[in-house]
């Protein structure tokens, strides 16, 4: 089984339109993360969050909010969804190493697209 | 403002041949850097990183060198299998800012037989 897991892996909706990613992931893992990847930007943060009570923005979180339900949940909410907002979206976990960056493992993606 | 910069949207390489990607960075704070690997329906996944104090790391095939002066680093692959053709990103990371990764644009890798 995965450790890192999505849901949904594919998603249309049109504008206006709540929608909500989910992450999960078994690898007991206090730090997750969303990114977002578009075409020729590379993979953006929008939200991290080092543990349930713990939540920051990244570079990219207009638009969106989320909620850490555990440890084990992250969710991505766009609350009125606009058409800049397809993209193929990342969850990602981590634990801290003492290196100054940790490896993060990342999840399979949600390809949203907004209509 | 791309601070992490692949220039090279795509490389093609044949198999055996050393692969080069190449990675060009702004931000002076950078101090970390990695390199994830991504193959089409999956997520990245880690390969190698490399700390500011050093300026090389081996992991087997692949090898990450960073020059600070020019602000580059670069990975390369010998020899190239074509199990390696995907994307790769290389990634950076300020210290202070623990887990916050900067990633670059990706490079396309296809190894040719």
């Amino acid at each position: 089984d995965a450790d890192v897991t999505q849901t949904p892996r594919n998603r249309i909706t049109k504008t206006g339109k709540r929608i909500m990613l989910e992450c999960s992931q078994t690898k007991g893992h206090d730090r997750m993360y969303w990114y977002r990847q578009d075409p020729g930007l590379g993979l953006r943060l929008i939200y991290y969050s080092f543990d349930v009570k713990d939540i920051n923005k990244g570079e990219i979180s207009d638009g969106y909010s989320v909620s850490r339900q555990a440890q084990a949940k992250f969710s991505l909410s766009l609350e009125s969804a606009i058409p800049n907002q397809t993209a193929l979206y990342f969850c990602a976990t981590s634990e801290p190493t003492g290196k100054v960056a940790d490896t993060q493992y990342f999840g399979p993606g949600t390809r949203l697209t907004v209509l | 403002d791309q601070q992490v910069k692949q220039n090279s949207p795509s490389l093609s390489v044949q198999e055996g041949r050393i692969s080069i990607l190449n990675c060009d960075y702004t931000n002076s704070m950078f101090d970390y850097f990695l390199w994830y690997k991504k193959y089409p329906a999956e997520g990245p996944t880690f390969l190698i990183s490399i700390s500011s104090i050093k300026d090389k790391n081996e992991d087997g095939r692949f090898t990450v060198f960073l020059n600070k002066s020019a602000k580059h680093l670069s990975l390369h692959i010998v020899p190239s299998q074509p199990g390696d053709s995907a994307v790769y990103f290389c990634a950076a990371s300020a210290g202070g800012t623990a887990s916050k990764l900067t990633f670059g644009t990706g490079t396309r890798l296809q190894v040719t037989l």
